[in-house]
């Protein structure tokens, strides 16, 4: 079993929908949350980060983190097409241990927003 | 200001190479990580370094070694590539403590 896990997708939506993408993990040891945006041939993206559990929003992007069903959620609202992007799920566990200072990324969802 | 910036963006190699990448930390950014990301996956991290040393690795073979020199920016080593070594190398960098990154745009490597 993957530490964490991610639907590759394909994803796709009409332009103004609101897009859920979501990532499950089963290291408990987790307390720092991602979410990066990669696009073609580029490197990914901070978009959202998240420490333990709660929401937190930007704009049209809301992170949710429940760590106590080790899951995590990205919402994007009214997308637009230059949403249209491979968006990464990146999870770490406390600096100080010695699992900190990596991050594990799920595989990505590949979404694409249709005008 | 300048973000992570990588050389080369592009390198074809042959097997049983060696190969060296270079990562230049955005500004302020003391602590360099590598990762690897292959076609259709997340990356995959390799190493970790800060104050010159190798703090973190991943599971990569001896093959995979790295340098951070004083000004910060660092170097990824690949000796003896095999094919299965084709991957988008990315490199990333932080301020010292915290865990979100800043990625460059990577360098991408074809092995023959």
């Amino acid at each position: 079993q993957k530490e964490v896990e991610q639907d590759p997708g394909p994803l796709s939506v009409p332009e103004g929908a609101i897009v859920s993408l979501n990532c499950t993990y089963s290291n408990s040891a987790f307390q720092y949350f991602m979410w990066y945006r990669q696009y073609s041939r580029k490197g990914p993206e901070l978009l959202m980060y998240t420490y333990s559990s709660g929401n937190k929003e930007d704009g049209r992007f809301t992170a949710q983190v429940d760590k106590s069903s080790k899951y995590i959620s990205l919402f994007i609202r009214d997308s637009q097409p230059s949403d249209s992007a491979t968006y990464l799920c990146a999870m770490s566990a406390p600096l100080l241990s010695n699992q900190g200072g990596k991050l594990i990324f799920g595989q990505g969802t590949e979404l694409s927003v249709k005008p | 200001d300048a973000g992570v910036t990588q050389s080369p963006t592009h390198l074809i190699k042959t097997r049983g190479q060696q190969v060296t990448l270079r990562c230049s930390p955005k500004s302020g950014h003391d602590t360099v990580s590598w990762y690897q990301q292959a076609l259709g996956q997340g990356p995959q991290f390799i190493f970790q370094y800060y104050e010159e040393e190798e703090r973190q690795r991943g599971n990569f073979p001896d093959r995979f070694s790295g340098h951070q020199f004083p000004n910060y920016s660092s170097e990824l080593n690949v000796n003896a590539l095999l094919l299965g070594d084709s991957a988008l190398y990315l490199c990333a960098s932080s301020p010292t403590g915290q865990p979100a990154r800043t990625f460059g745009s990577g360098t991408r490597l074809t092995v023959v």
